[in-house]
This record gives structure tokens, sequence and C-alpha cells, in this order.
């Protein structure tokens, strides 16, 4: 099947800092990606809906100028934790929609502010 | 505002148990709703299941939805240790959008 990455998968910064965290569909392109975030023992909320070529789509209550998408190709789009707080330290999961109604999901990123 | 509800949020069995997880959903432009098993790292896909509320199996899993009752189960059967794991239901609205339930922390104990 379809395989999405994700970059790092593992990261720890400092608050203050901003972090960017990749995704890539390796065998499909894709025009939309989806990012996720989950909190320890909560669900997947969606974030946004990243567009290739265009402005991504945000989610009601998620500050578009905190974090920070782009979708500058076919098979990758990025998203910037900008001014990380220790209250963004998350797990961030990208997706990217299949033939159909699949949809594939990265390994996810780890990320803890300290 | 969609809205997915799982229960319970929290189950413990034996192996060899049954279970039932379920879910409902109040979701416009409903097209679909997705079971996905979560272990350490992301989702993976189990069943989508549509309104024709055709069941699907695989192996010991098997789903069917009620559409009208906007109602999903997931069944377990011979529950074995590796079935622990986070169940998650999600409804399909407008194109590729999910919108997740809070999950069913599920444990097997051996």
């Amino acid at each position: 099947g379809a395989v999405v990455s994700q970059h790092p998968s593992w990261v720890i910064c400092k608050s203050g800092t901003s972090v960017k965290i990749e995704c890539r569909s390796l065998d499909f392109q894709a025009t939309t990606m989806f990012w996720y975030r989950q909190f320890p023992k909560q669900s997947l909320m969606l974030m946004a809906t990243s567009n290739e070529g265009s402005k991504a789509t945000y989610e009601q209550g998620v500050e578009k100028d905190k974090f920070l998408i782009n979708h500058a190709s076919l098979t990758l789009s990025t998203l910037t934790v900008t001014s990380a707080h220790p209250e963004d330290s998350s797990f961030y999961i990208c997706s990217a929609p299949g033939g159909g109604y699949e949809q594939y999901f990265g390994p996810g990123t780890r990320l803890t502010v300290t | 505002e969609d809205k997915v509800v799982q229960s319970p949020l929290s189950l413990v069995v034996h192996e060899g148990d049954t279970v039932t997880l379920n879910c409902s959903y109040e979701v416009t432009n409903f097209r679909s709703l997705l079971w996905y098993k979560q272990e350490k790292k992301a989702p993976t896909f189990l069943f989508m299941l549509t309104s024709s509320g055709i069941e699907k199996k695989s192996g010991r899993l098997s789903s069917i939805l009620d559409k009208k009752e906007l109602f999903s189960i997931l069944n377990i059967t011979a529950t074995q240790t590796g079935d622990s794991a986070v169940y998650l239901c999600a409804g399909r609205i407008s194109g590729s959008r999910l919108t997740f339930g809070e999950g069913t922390q599920l444990t097997v104990n051996p």
C-alpha cells in the first residue's frame, strides 16, 4: 500500500523556538494532506487541511499564525510550530487520502517542548 | 457540529473474551465510517462502512453500521493480548476529512 513518512519522529525543543515537521507521500502524489494533533489518552483532532499550491484550511480554534503549513509539492507538506510552548507538546500525525476511501497515515512526530 | 462518540472509553478483558465496541455519529453529509486500530504510533485501517449496512469481516474482527440509528459496532471474538490497543472510529464527511471519536482503550489480559 501507499506510504506516508514523517520527519522527525521525535523532537525536543526549547520554549520559544520553532519546529518544522515534514510529511511526505513516498509513492503517490497528494494534493491534499491532513494534519492531526493527539494529546495523551485523547483522540486525533484535525488541525488543518493542507492544499498543494494554495493556502491551508484550518479547523476552528487552531491558530494559523502559530501552526504554519506549507504544501510546496505534490509529495511534501510541512507543519511549523512557531514559538513553541510546553502546551504544544503533543503527537502530530499527518495523513494523505489515497484512491477511494483509504487514508494513509504517517507514523507521527512526538514533539516535546521544554 | 459533527460529532462521533465512542463507548466504552476503556475496557479490560481476559484472553478469549468477546468484546463489542460502540460508535455513534452525528455527521452532516455523511459518506462513510471508518474503524482504526492504534497501538504506539499512527492508526492502522480496519474497516470502512457505508449506509449500505453490509457487515465487514476480517478474521476475528467484524463491524456493521446501522444507518437508521447512526450507530456502528466493532466486534472482536476470541480476543488475544495483541488486540490491546486504542480503537478509533471516524466519520468521513466532505472530501476526505475525518472526524474521530475519543477512542476505546482495550486491554486484553492473559
